[in-house]
Order: structure tokens, then sequence, then C-alpha cells
């Protein structure tokens, strides 16, 4: 079975800083991979998705992630964090395009000024 | 514009007591979903709904039983419920290729 490892539980970034978050996948193809975000005491939102093609993508809120096969990794990056980035990040991947999702453990963000 | 509606928000049980946890979707979406998120363990899928008239297992569906009653609403059931099965409940739906739409959760604590 495919799983996703989200090696950073707590990360700490002051404001305006450069973030990256962590993600990678057991898969034997190549997976359709996604970010959320999870602000408390909301669902999530859909952040960013990859299927194919260019392995740059865009999301929304100024995200983005890259895929890199070598790596089996799908990293989340921002150039500049704002207070409001502070919440809960889930990289997910579908399981054989099945639409079933499985999530990593997640990383909290927090902000500091 | 509701999206998928949760209902209850909060819920407090006794160990044994029985539950239905509602869900609505007004997107017009085939797939819908159930899933628990615990401290430290992600979202794990308790069962899900490809289309209407059709559910399956997923990770952990030990305790639990759904409907989906037709397109737009799917309910999860816990007929005895256990302390273990305290968490946060997040129903989803989706028209594909990982487009989740989710709600905003039910606090479900069983004493």
């Amino acid at each position: 079975a495919q799983s996703v490892t989200q090696p950073d539980i707590h990360i700490t970034v002051s404001e305006g800083a450069s973030l990256e978050l962590r993600c990678n996948y057991s898969y034997g193809a190549t997976p359709y991979l996604f970010w959320y975000v999870q602000s408390p005491g909301q669902g999530l939102q859909l952040l960013l998705k990859y299927f194919s093609g260019d392995t740059l993508v865009q999301g929304i809120k100024g995200f983005e992630a890259e895929f890199k096969r070598s790596q089996s990794s799908f990293n989340l990056r921002k150039p500049s964090v704002h207070w409001s980035d502070a919440a809960e990040y889930f990289c997910a991947v579908d399981d054989f395009g099945n639409e079933k999702l499985t999530f990593g453990t997640g990383t909290r963000l927090t902000i500091i000024p | 514009n509701a999206g998928v509606t949760q209902t209850p928000k909060f819920q407090v049980l006794k160990t044994g007591q029985s539950m239905t946890l509602q869900c609505a979707q007004d997107m017009n979406h085939n797939s819908m979903y159930w899933y628990r998120q615990d401290p430290g363990m992600g979202l794990r899928l308790i069962y899900y709904s490809a289309s209407e008239g059709t559910t399956d297992k997923g990770e952990v569906p030990n305790g639990y039983n759904v409907s989906r009653l037709n397109k737009r609403e799917f309910s999860l059931r816990l007929e005895s419920a256990a302390p273990s099965q305290t968490s946060v409940y997040f129903c989803a739906s989706s028209l594909g290729r990982g487009g989740y739409t989710f709600g905003s959760g039910t606090r479900l604590t069983v004493v």
C-alpha cells in the first residue's frame, strides 16, 4: 500500500521568511499528489495538486510544490510567509487514481513576528 | 453555496450509545467520504461511496456503518460508541481527481 510521510511535525518560521514543507511518498507509479491546509477548527482546503506534466505546480495563496520522481518527494514552498499561513498542512496521495486519498500525518506551521 | 454540511458540530456520547453523523453536499458530486482525524495520525478513511447506492470500507471501518441515502447525503453511524471513537470526523465529497471539498467537521467525545 502506498504511504505518505511528512517528517516534520511542527515548524516555526518568522513572518516574511521562506517556507518549505517536506512530503515523501511510497508508491510504484507516478501518483496523484495533493497539498491541503487546515486552519484551526476548520475542514481541509485544497492548496494544489499534481497529476502529470510540469513538475512545478502553482496553487492558491502563493504556494507552489515541486514533484521530484527521483526523490519520491512533493515539497511545498512559499517565498514569504504571512501570519495568516499559520495552520496545519497535509500532503496526500491518490490511491491508483481511484479518488481515495491517503494523508500524511500533517505539519503544524507556526509563524512568529 | 453551502458545499458540504455536517451535523452536529459537537457531540458527547456515553459508552454504548449510538448516534448518526449526517453529511450533505449540494455540488452534485458523485463520490463521498468519511474520515476521522486523530492527533499525530492525520486523516484516516473510514468509508467511502463512489456513487449513489455503493459503499466500500476504508482503512478503519470497524465499529462504523454508512448509508448513501441519495446522491446528496452520506451518513455515518456508530452503533455502540467506544472511547476509542473519540475523534474529529470529516465528511468530504469529490467530483473526481482528488478535488475534495471538506465539511467543517464533527467533534465527538465518548465518555
